[in-house]
């Protein structure tokens, strides 16, 4: 199995602050012969099931507000919130699809 | 709008057949643009993939649960189920039911609430 380990664990940031969220994998997930990165973003508030956020590593999924944004190729990626709102408080999840999909342990977001 | 619903038992005891049923609406499960699948949480822990099941009926497993799983559908009541056998309080989670996007390896586009499946005695 791919192992995907996010960093950091939790971070707290103020309102309107970027957040920025880590995720590597143990192998690349990068398919050379298209070009693509099988890793996507998940958000999950609390009580609520996750939300997909991001595809292709870098493609929002629609209705997803444009201040999330992925980026990152190979082993390593990034999930960047530009403006951090209430809202965004929540558990940040990457997972990776080039092989038996496997998720990274998450990251939990708050307000400082 | 897609809408998923787990529905089963909370509570199996040990050794015994833990049986979820998803029910798909505002959408066919016949889709032929979409896989169905399961997903679990246990507490503290991070999501799991169970098993996922395509459009013509083959299914896909979890090589760490594949000796005790099986997924089917029931396309007339717009629904497919989970069967995990001889469960220990090590399955204790949250299950979710999703759909899956097929595009050489499959993401999880839309999530049913989730059910707490607890095991013990």
């Amino acid at each position: 199995d791919i192992v995907m380990t996010q960093s950091p664990d939790s971070l707290a940031v103020s309102l309107g602050e970027r957040a920025t969220i880590n995720c590597k994998s143990s192998r690349s997930v990068l398919d050379s012969s298209n070009n693509k990165n099988y890793l996507a973003w998940y958000r999950q508030k609390p009580g609520q099931p996750p939300k997909l956020l991001i595809y292709w590593a870098s493609t929002r999924e629609s209705g997803v507000p444009d201040r999330f944004s992925g980026s990152g190729s190979g082993t390593d990626f990034t999930l960047t919130i530009s403006s951090l709102q209430a809202e965004d408080v929540a558990v940040y999840y990457c997972q990776q699809y080039y092989t038996t999909p496997t998720f990274g342990q998450g990251t939990k977001v708050e307000i400082k | 709008q897609l809408q998923l619903q787990e529905s089963g038992p909370g509570l199996v005891k040990p050794s015994e057949t833990l049986s979820l049923t998803c029910t798909v609406s505002g959408g066919s499960i016949s889709s032929s643009s979409y896989y169905w699948g399961w997903i679990r949480q246990p507490p503290g822990e991070r999501l799991e993939w169970i098993g996922s099941l395509s459009r013509s009926g083959s299914t896909y497993y979890n090589p760490s649960l594949k000796s005790r799983v099986t997924i089917s559908v029931d396309t007339s009541k717009n629904q497919f189920s989970l069967k995990m056998s001889s469960v220990t309080a090590a399955d204790t989670a949250v299950y979710y039911c999703a759909r899956l996007r097929w595009q050489g390896g499959y993401y999880f586009d839309y999530w049913g609430q989730g059910t707490l499946v607890t095991v013990s005695s």
